[in-house]
């Protein structure tokens, strides 16, 4: 069965830092793109960042460029993203994802986690 | 810079058919998008992703009831029978470099 896993959420104060991992399984995970994707609370879903299988491509939103970092260990068939310097506004539940099309950049998510709550507040 | 747009409401009856619109308000017509459902409460699931030619290609376990067209810029979600389970926040989303998403469309199963 194909999955993710999301975990490593929480509380953390303004300013702070926070590492998310993505467990998958079920796929070949080297082989395909994988992305961040967030919903804040009662909004709509906004792509964060994402991570091409080919060249190591990534791309962030403009609302976390230079705050959050995205990586991926293919040995370990995890995804990750460090996010730093966390506002209030980056509340909420943050999704991993799959690309459906290995050669696609980002590509249309295909498979979703279950996700992971970030609150930031003091 | 790609942009999708979606009308915030929708509704029909129980066991009626229902056509959602998302549109290419910006950037080729050509892109392809996916469509996302997501039940109250719950993460978001793929439904199926629809081409510029309106092939569309769903995604595990989705019923023959949830269909994709596409016409121009528009691209289409049917679905057909409605149950009260269809009842959910549905959502477009193409991709470049990066992802997009429309605003998505609340869909009431009157």
């Amino acid at each position: 069965e194909v999955q993710l896993l999301e975990s490593g959420g929480g509380l953390v104060q303004p300013g702070g830092s926070l590492r998310l991992s993505c467990a998958a399984s079920g796929f070949i995970f080297s082989s395909y793109p994988m992305s961040w994707v967030r919903q804040a609370p009662g909004q709509g879903l906004e792509w964060v960042s994402g991570f091409s299988s080919s060249g190591g491509n990534t791309n962030y939103a403009d609302s976390v460029k230079g705050r959050f970092t995205i990586s991926r260990d293919n040995s370990k068939n995890t995804l990750y993203l460090q996010m730093n310097s966390l506002r209030a506004e980056d509340t909420a539940v943050y999704y991993c994802t799959k690309g459906l099309d290995y050669y696609d950049y980002v590509g249309a998510f295909d498979i979703w986690g279950r996700g992971t709550l970030v609150t930031v507040s003091s | 810079q790609l942009v999708l747009t979606q009308s915030p409401s929708a509704s029909a009856s129980l066991g009626a058919s229902v056509k959602l619109t998302c549109t290419l308000s910006s950037g080729p017509s050509s892109y392809a998008i996916a469509w996302h459902q997501q039940q109250p409460e719950k993460g978001p699931r793929y439904l199926m992703k629809v081409n510029s030619d309106g092939s569309h290609s769903k995604g595990d376990g989705i019923p023959d009831r949830f269909s994709g067209s596409s016409s121009g810029a528009e691209r289409y979600l049917t679905i057909s029978s409605l149950q009260s389970e269809d009842e959910a926040d549905y959502y477009c989303q193409t991709w470049g470099t990066g992802g997009v998403f429309g605003g998505g469309t609340k869909l009431t199963v009157l």
